[in-house]
């Protein structure tokens, strides 16, 4: 499985564009780029996949350039609520359920 | 969307006990289950694939033994720790892939974790 690396921690301002970038250089052909957020005593919960260029949901934004070896997850105007910490896993398409390997995750702060 | 349930939310017990988890999809069937475990302050660390019917896949380090896992049905998975003890504290997490119909392409809902403590 793809090892993904993203920074520790990253501090907003409320209102604020939150951009959470991870590397992942040895990306197979068949993964997909995944991100999931996770409050505090709270179970992981699926935010955006992306297998290359752009996708767009309400929640949020993930830029993927053409060599795949790194991602970008772009938070529009961050609230408090944003405050979590954000994963970004490397998925492999299969037609069955793959085991997820979540990394450090990077904890984001918002602040007033 | 698909929904995953545990049971209990949190649970407290003497060193020795054994504790079951119970971790349910509530509105979609799971042929495969997935059981992670997290310290403070720390990412998740898959512990083992629960499969419907069969044997659970246990990854490197964990002791199938101390963790017993059953998969009866296609809603409920329910992990075990058998003769808890201190070290076991820590926040379990069940995850199950619900069917295109329900998700995006592989993603997975996790259940809202149990926080076992052991005294």
């Amino acid at each position: 499985l793809a090892k993904t690396t993203q920074p520790i921690s990253m501090d907003s301002y409320e209102g604020q564009e939150v951009n959470i970038t991870c590397s992942h250089n040895n990306i197979a052909t068949n993964d997909y780029i995944t991100w999931y957020q996770q409050f505090p005593s709270q179970g992981p919960r699926f935010i955006i996949q992306g297998y290359k260029t752009k996708v767009t949901n309400e929640v949020a934004s993930l830029f993927i350039p053409a060599d795949r070896k790194s991602s970008t997850l772009s938070l529009p105007r961050v609230s408090l609520s944003d405050t979590a910490v954000y994963y970004c896993l490397v998925v492999p398409y299969t037609g069955t359920a793959s085991k997820l390997t979540f990394g450090t995750g990077t904890r984001l702060q918002v602040t007033l | 969307g698909a929904v995953v349930s545990q049971h209990p939310s949190w649970v407290i017990c003497k060193s020795g006990t054994s504790v079951k988890i119970e971790c349910r999809s509530l509105d979609f069937q799971a042929t495969t289950m997935f059981w992670y475990r997290q310290f403070p302050k720390q990412s998740l660390m898959l512990m083992a694939t629960s499969n419907e019917g069969s044997k659970a896949t246990y990854e490197q380090g964990v002791e199938k033994d101390k963790f017993l896992i059953n998969h009866a049905s296609l809603t409920l998975s329910t992990l075990t720790v058998t003769s808890a003890h201190p070290e076991d504290s820590s926040f379990y997490i069940c995850s199950a892939r619900a069917p295109s119909s329900l998700s995006s392409y592989n993603e997975q809902f996790f259940g809202p974790g149990t926080r076992l403590t052991v005294l």
